[in-house]
């Protein structure tokens, strides 16, 4: 079992819907997660982290986290075509040297 | 904002050849790293740096070395290149080892090993 599971995708949502973006983590000890937006070619960039149980609201953009079932999520209302990447889900342990570890990512597909 | 400078963007080199990926950052972040990722795969971390002279491998076995001699300086260095390291190097940073502390990545530089 991967430590950090999304599903590859494609996920495909039209322009202006909710596109809803999981991720699931396998070690309890994860204290935070970090979601990142990749465009094809290019490097991560940042989109927002969570660590406390809810939600998280940046913008169009909304982090879900539930300890309990160990489930994260990444909502973006009123996608736009520009939203078309892949998204990466990373969990952060102390307990594991504090690295990062990354999912393999969701491809995401906005369609005008 | 971290600025992370990795040089060169695009490299197309030979078997053989001797190679090393420059990574440069201004923030003064004491940790560092090197991701691996080949096209719509996912990231693997292969060497990791928490200040000067401290260097470990990562996750994914890598025939790469780094060395960090400076805080700003993480350069990974190839002695033999072959075919089975074409991919995408991704150098990264960190301010603190921290919940909240992020990864800040920079562009990248995208390796071909004919």
């Amino acid at each position: 079992q991967k430590e950090v599971e999304q599903n590859s995708g494609p996920l495909s949502v039209p322009e202006g819907a909710i596109a809803s973006l999981n991720c699931t983590y396998s070690d309890r000890g994860s204290q935070s997660f970090f979601w990142y937006r990749q465009y094809s070619g290019k490097s991560p960039e940042l989109i927002m982290f969570i660590y406390s149980n809810g939600d998280k609201e940046d913008g169009r953009f909304t982090a879900q986290l539930n300890k309990a079932s160990q489930y994260v999520s990444l909502l973006i209302r009123d996608s736009q075509p520009s939203d078309s990447a892949t998204y990466l889900c990373a969990a952060y342990n102390y307990n594991q040297g504090g690295k990062l570890i990354f999912g393999q990512g969701t491809e995401l597909s906005v369609k005008p | 904002e971290a600025d992370i400078y990795q040089t060169p963007r695009y490299l197309v080199i030979g078997t053989g050849k001797k190679i090393t990926l420059e990574c440069s950052q201004t923030m003064g972040h004491d940790k560092m790293y090197w991701y691996q990722q080949d096209p719509g795969m996912e990231l693997h971390l292969i060497h990791y740096s928490y200040g000067v002279n401290s260097t470990e491998k990562g996750d994914l076995s890598s025939e790469s070395t780094v060395s960090r001699i400076r805080t700003e300086h993480f350069p990974l260095t190839l002695e033999s290149a072959r075919p089975s390291h074409t991919s995408q190097y991704l150098c990264a940073t960190r301010d603190r080892d921290s919940y909240n502390s992020p990864l800040h990545f920079g562009n990248g530089t995208r390796l071909t090993v004919t």
